[in-house]
C-alpha cells in the first residue's frame, strides 16, 4: 500500500510570509507528483504538477521534488489570506491506471 | 466550461434506501473515479474506470457499485445505504490510462444517511 504523509497542521503564517508545505511518500518508483488546493466545502483544485527533481515555479507557487529523499514540498511566497485552505499532496496510486493516492492534507491559515 | 458535473449536490437518505450518484465529464477523458472524503481520513478511492467498458475496485468498494454508462458518464450506486456511508463524494476524471496524469474533480455530492 503506497503511503503519502503530510502534517495535518494547521500551519499558521502571517500575510506576506512564505508558507512551506511538505509531503513524504513511500514508493521510490513514483514519477509524478501533484499539489491540490481545497477550500472548505469545495472540491480539490490542481495547482501544481512536478515530474523531475528540482524546483518548478508557477507564479507565487514553487514545487520542490527530491526523489532520493522521497519528499515533495510546496512553497507559497507572499502568502495571502485567500491562500487559506487545505493543501493535498498526491502521487500515483497502487493500481497503475492513473489512480492517485492522496495525503490527508495540511491546513494553511494566513492571517492578515 | 462544465468540466466534471455531479448530481445531486446534496442528498439525505434513510438507512436502507438506495440511490445513484451521477457524474458526467465533457473533456473527452478516458478514466473516471469515485472518491469519498471523510474528516481525518482524506480522499479514498471507491471505484474507478480506466476506460469505457471497464471498472475496478479501489480502496473502499464495499457497499457500492458503479456503472460506466459511456465515455462521458460514470455512476455510483448505494444499494442499501448505511450511516457509515455519510460522506462527501467526489467524481474525478483524467485523460490518460497511464501514469503521470492529474485528475480533475467535480463539485461533490454531500450525502447524509440517517
Amino acid at each position: 500500500q503506497k503511503e503519502v504523509e503530510q502534517n495535518s497542521g494547521p500551519l499558521s503564517v502571517p500575510e506576506g510570509a512564505i508558507a512551506s508545505l511538505n509531503c513524504t511518500y513511500s514508493d521510490r518508483g513514483s514519477q509524478s507528483f501533484f499539489w491540490y488546493r481545497q477550500y472548505s466545502g469545495k472540491s480539490p483544485e490542481l495547482i501544481m504538477s512536478i515530474y523531475s527533481n528540482g524546483d518548478k515555479e508557477d507564479g507565487r507557487f514553487t514545487a520542490q521534488l527530491n526523489k532520493a529523499s522521497q519528499y515533495v514540498s510546496l512553497l507559497i511566497r507572499d502568502s495571502q489570506p485567500s491562500d487559506s485552505a487545505t493543501y493535498l499532496c498526491a502521487v500515483p496510486g497502487w493500481s497503475g491506471y492513473s489512480t492517485l493516492t492522496f495525503g490527508k492534507g495540511t491546513m494553511l491559515l494566513v492571517s492578515p | 466550461n462544465a468540466g466534471v458535473t455531479q448530481t445531486p449536490k446534496f442528498q439525505v437518505l434513510k438507512t436502507g434506501q438506495s440511490m445513484t450518484l451521477q457524474c458526467a465529464q465533457d473533456m473527452n477523458h478516458n478514466s473516471m473515479y469515485w472518491y469519498r472524503q471523510d474528516p481525518g481520513m482524506g480522499l479514498r478511492l471507491i471505484y474507478y474506470s480506466a476506460s469505457e467498458g471497464t471498472t475496478d475496485k479501489g480502496e473502499v468498494p464495499n457497499g457500492y457499485n458503479v456503472s460506466r454508462l459511456n465515455k462521458r458518464e460514470f455512476s455510483l450506486r448505494l444499494e442499501s445505504a448505511a450511516p457509515s456511508q455519510t460522506s462527501v463524494y467526489f467524481c474525478a476524471s483524467t485523460d490518460a490510462q497511464g501514469f503521470n496524469q492529474p485528475q480533475h474533480f467535480g463539485d461533490g455530492t454531500r450525502l447524509s444517511i440517517l
